[in-house]
């Protein structure tokens, strides 16, 4: 049981580039996420999804797209790299059944745009 | 609109002393409270939750406490050990919620 998973590690991108950061895990949980931290803040919730084929913005939205074409796999998808997007992305996944919402993280991916 | 604070962005204790970090709430529909605990380069990993229908929760070294009347809740590490040096997220939500509201971390350094 791998838990969460995320790729790459690390990555960095030229201003204007686009990647993909995957994300992907084997509890069968229904919820998923994807947040970023800047050095000193908490966790920002970008999108998540609430099952497959469903997702919906977070608190931070705009620069970034997201897919749920499965329960297991929830790709985040950067068009239009910018310095803004410098940051740690962690995915994160939880199980609806429990009610209250107990989140497993992934171990990030730590991306530099410049 | 920080609805979740940790004004305390780093936090120094003694080698098995009591550890205790503070977190502040401004919404009163949260309803279930949460603390979390990061490594460096690893994600943060689920160390100890609470109801507002109880005001204390232990396990083991890790205790929080819930002061509803104050919105507020504390985490108490004790013994402290040098493991135990990390960010602390606290974070907040109510049931049937899907998502978390986290606060911004307190460093947590436990010197040897």
């Amino acid at each position: 049981n791998a838990g969460v998973t995320q790729t790459p590690k690390f990555r960095i991108l030229k201003i204007g580039q686009s990647m993909t950061l995957q994300c992907a895990q084997d509890m069968n949980h229904n919820y998923m996420y994807w947040y970023r931290q800047d050095p000193g803040m908490g966790l920002k919730l970008i999108y998540y999804s609430v099952g497959a084929g469903i997702t919906d913005k977070g608190e931070v939205p705009n620069g970034y797209n997201v897919s749920r074409s499965t329960t297991e796999d929830f790709p985040l998808r950067l068009e239009l790299a910018a310095p803004s997007q410098t940051s740690v992305y962690f995915c994160a996944s939880s199980d609806t059944n429990q009610g209250y919402n107990e989140q497993f993280f992934g171990p990030g991916t730590r991306l530099t745009v410049l | 609109d920080q609805q979740v604070k940790q004004n305390s962005p780093s936090l120094s204790v003694q080698e098995g002393r009591i550890s205790i970090l503070n977190c502040d709430y401004t919404n009163s529909m949260f309803d279930y409270f949460l603390w979390y605990k990061k490594y460096p380069a690893e994600g943060p990993t689920f160390l100890i939750s609470i109801s507002s229908i109880k005001d204390k929760n232990e396990d083991g070294r890790f205790t929080v406490f819930l002061n509803k009347s104050a919105k507020h809740l504390s985490l108490h590490i004790v013994p402290s050990q040098p493991g135990d040096s990390a960010v602390y997220f606290c974070a907040a939500t109510n049931f049937g919620n899907e998502k978390l509201t986290f606060g911004t971390g307190t460093r947590l350094t436990i010197i040897p």
